[in-house]
């Protein structure tokens, strides 16, 4: 059974600009979660998805925003990046009725 | 506002002794924890979880234990391998049923263990 894919592995980017991140959860789950990883700071949570709904949302400004198609994958954009929007942006995914998350290996962006 | 926290940000421990890392939480909804375990440029993966209902779970060489009234949780590796140098992150949730506005998992700032040989 594949894991959780997350593309692209790097990117960087400069301020300004904007960005859109992948993500393909394992196969049957349906709830994908996105957490921002910065050192320090641990993971914070961004939001999550279950069948195409946001289903809870962190405390990150509107330039983060995310959607799930039907098939379960979810994209996350941020807009207007600031350096400070350098991080490890981790995609998790479940079955709905399972508290324990399956990660990807992130996708690293650098925003020069 | 960290409900979650690994006052540790780090920890040395000699090949074969036990390592203990520590995990403190303030939200008393919370009624499931896990540990993960992140190695660089790679996701965290599950290591090992724990209900409320329990005081005590183990596997293997892995032990993770709950003290409720503490607020306070512990995972406890013996003996320590070099495999186990990694950032240790602990998580826990509330309910499901009550999880609505909430993140499903909420996690602390991890440790990073350090097995020397």
């Amino acid at each position: 059974k594949a894991g959780v894919t997350q593309t692209p592995r790097y990117l960087i980017k400069t301020r300004g600009q904007q960005v859109t991140l992948s993500c393909s959860p394992i196969s049957g789950h349906r709830s994908v979660s996105w957490y921002q990883q910065t050192p320090g700071q641990g993971l914070q949570f961004l939001f999550e998805y279950f069948s195409e709904t946001q289903r809870n949302k962190g405390n990150f400004p509107g330039r983060f925003s995310g959607r799930q198609f039907s098939n379960s994958r979810s994209e996350m954009n941020v807009s207007t990046l600031e350096l400070g929007d350098s991080a490890l942006y981790l995609c998790a995914s479940s079955r709905d009725n399972n508290e324990k998350l399956f990660f990807g290996s992130g996708t690293q962006l650098s925003v020069l | 506002d960290q409900q979650v926290k690994q006052n540790s940000p780090s920890l040395s421990v000699q090949e074969g002794r036990i390592s203990i890392l520590n995990c403190d939480y303030t939200n008393s909804m919370f009624d499931y924890f896990l540990w993960y375990k992140k190695y660089p440029a790679e996701g965290p993966t599950f290591l090992i979880s724990i209900s409320s209902i329990k005081d005590k779970n183990e596997d293997g060489r892995f032990t993770v234990f709950l003290n409720k009234s503490a607020k306070h949780l512990s995972l406890h590796i013996v003996p320590s391998q070099p495999g186990d140098s990694a950032v240790y992150f602990c998580a826990a949730s509330v309910p499901l049923i009550s999880n609505f506005g909430n993140e499903k998992l909420t996690f602390g700032t991890g440790t990073r263990l350090t097995i020397i040989p």
